[in-house]
């Protein structure tokens, strides 16, 4: 089983609102991934978790937020995002943090994120 | 720094006949894996096939297999006996084997549809 799943699957909100974003995987892996992607457009890495830790912020705004509460959940909170924040985010997971030999990255469904 | 690049934004398929989506790469580390992904429209990254650098044989995983050509730097995807459900974007995507990277850089994409 190689399930990621991320709740909600859509999403709109204004931008004084304050919103999570959800994913859960129970395969046991360590590093878990935030990404963003636009329309028509590759996903691009947001943050990355090894062991419960953030372990890369790739520059991105304090108005998202993330956290994992323990190995299986990953959260991202959202405040105060501006419509240009719209996007799919996806979450994934693999089972090592480290650069491994075929090491994948499992990603869940997505949330399609509409800002107003 | 790595760098993934997708000459085809789109392409058309018939069914039943096969396609190869072209992929190539750049990379300064010595140890790297591939990675393609396929993405219908509901969104989610469906992981399809890996490569390690040092893998003697071509990668294959059903009707997906990958012409690995390490010294044009090129790893293409060959999915043979096309089906309605291939048609979506395929990502190429690659991240180093080193204890501090498992980011993946994805090249820009290629939309496939299958025509019946």
């Amino acid at each position: 089983d190689t399930e990621v799943t991320q709740t909600p699957k859509h999403l709109v909100m204004g931008m004084t609102n304050k919103k999570s974003l959800k994913c859960e995987q129970h395969m046991g892996h360590r590093a878990m991934y935030w990404y963003k992607q636009k329309a028509k457009k590759p996903p691009e890495l947001m943050f990355v978790y090894s062991y419960e830790k953030l372990s890369i912020n790739e520059s991105v705004p304090s108005r998202f937020s993330p956290e994992c509460p323990n190995s299986s959940l990953l959260n991202l909170h959202l405040h105060a995002l501006q419509p240009e924040d719209s996007a799919l985010y996806l979450c994934a997971s693999s089972q090592h943090p480290q650069g491994l030999a075929k090491n994948i990255q499992y990603f869940g469904a997505g949330t399609r994120l509409s800002v107003l | 720094a790595q760098k993934i690049t997708q000459t085809q934004p789109g392409m058309f398929v018939q069914e039943k006949e096969a396609v190869t989506l072209d992929c190539t790469y750049d990379t300064s580390d010595p140890s790297y894996g591939l990675f393609w992904y396929k993405q219908p429209s509901s969104g989610e990254m469906i992981f399809l096939i890996y490569q390690g650098s040092y893998d003697q044989q071509n990668a294959t995983e059903g009707r997906y297999s990958l012409n690995f050509q390490k010294a044009r730097k090129s790893a293409n995807l060959v999915i043979s006996a096309s089906q309605l459900g291939d048609s979506a974007m395929y990502f190429c995507a690659m991240s180093p084997i080193k204890a501090a990277g498992n980011k993946l850089t994805f090249g820009g994409g290629t939309r496939v549809l299958v025509k019946p």
